[in-house]
């Protein structure tokens, strides 16, 4: 089993829809977890991250940490264009290691 | 200014040589990273310094050496370099070891 466990898609959005992003992992004693957001032939960048269970939304993104069920997701509300990528899943293991999903390639249709 | 910087950013080598990838973070941070991404777009660690101190050193080759001559400066030397190098390496930095910030990477391309 993977620590970090995305579906690599490819997600497709119609322009305007919420996109659904999800994530699973394995060490329960993992506390923090971060989505990264990487376009083609660039960096991953950093959008959103979550320390505890519920929801933390920032702009049109949501992300939500159900750490009973081993579980984070990421919702962009109001879909765009511009928010076709690859979404990474990041998870803390240890004080200073991240763990990175294989991400999901995510497609906004406009 | 850029925070985290790194040079090359395409590096096109043949098998066997020897070469080098700089990053030089200026957000003041006390940890920097190299990470691996493969053809698969797989993230994964391969090294962490703190205040140039070695904290982290993955499953990697011996052939893969980090330096750090300050903590705003993190290399890697590959030696020996062979085709599996082949990859995109990104330099991160972090000030609390959980909100990293990556570099822009290096396209390694071993013929």
């Amino acid at each position: 089993q993977k620590e970090v466990e995305q579906n690599s898609g490819p997600l497709s959005v119609p322009e305007g829809a919420i996109a659904s992003l999800n994530c699973t992992y394995s060490d329960r004693g993992s506390q923090s977890f971060f989505w990264y957001r990487q376009y083609s032939g660039k960096s991953p960048e950093l959008i959103m991250f979550i320390y505890s269970n519920g929801d933390k939304e920032d702009g049109r993104f949501t992300a939500q940490l159900n750490k009973a069920s081993q579980y984070v997701s990421l919702l962009i509300r109001d879909s765009q264009p511009s928010d076709s990528a690859t979404y990474l899943c990041a998870v803390n293991r240890g004080a200073q290691k991240l763990v990175f999903g294989q991400g999901t390639r995510l497609t906004i249709n406009p | 200014d850029t925070a985290v910087s790194q040079t090359p950013k395409y590096l096109v080598t043949q098998m066997g040589n020897d070469k080098s990838i700089k990053c030089e973070q200026n957000l003041g941070h006390d940890t920097m990273y190299w990470y691996k991404q493969d053809s698969k777009k797989f993230l994964k660690i391969m090294f962490s310094y703190n205040n140039k101190e070695l904290i982290i050193n993955e499953t990697v080759p011996n052939r893969f050496s980090p330096k750090s001559p300050d903590k705003a400066h993190l290399n890697l030397h590959i030696n020996s370099l062979e085709l599996g190098d082949s990859a995109v390496y990104f330099c991160a930095s972090s000030q609390d070891g959980r909100l990293q910030y990556f570099g822009p990477g290096t396209r390694l391309l071993v013929l």
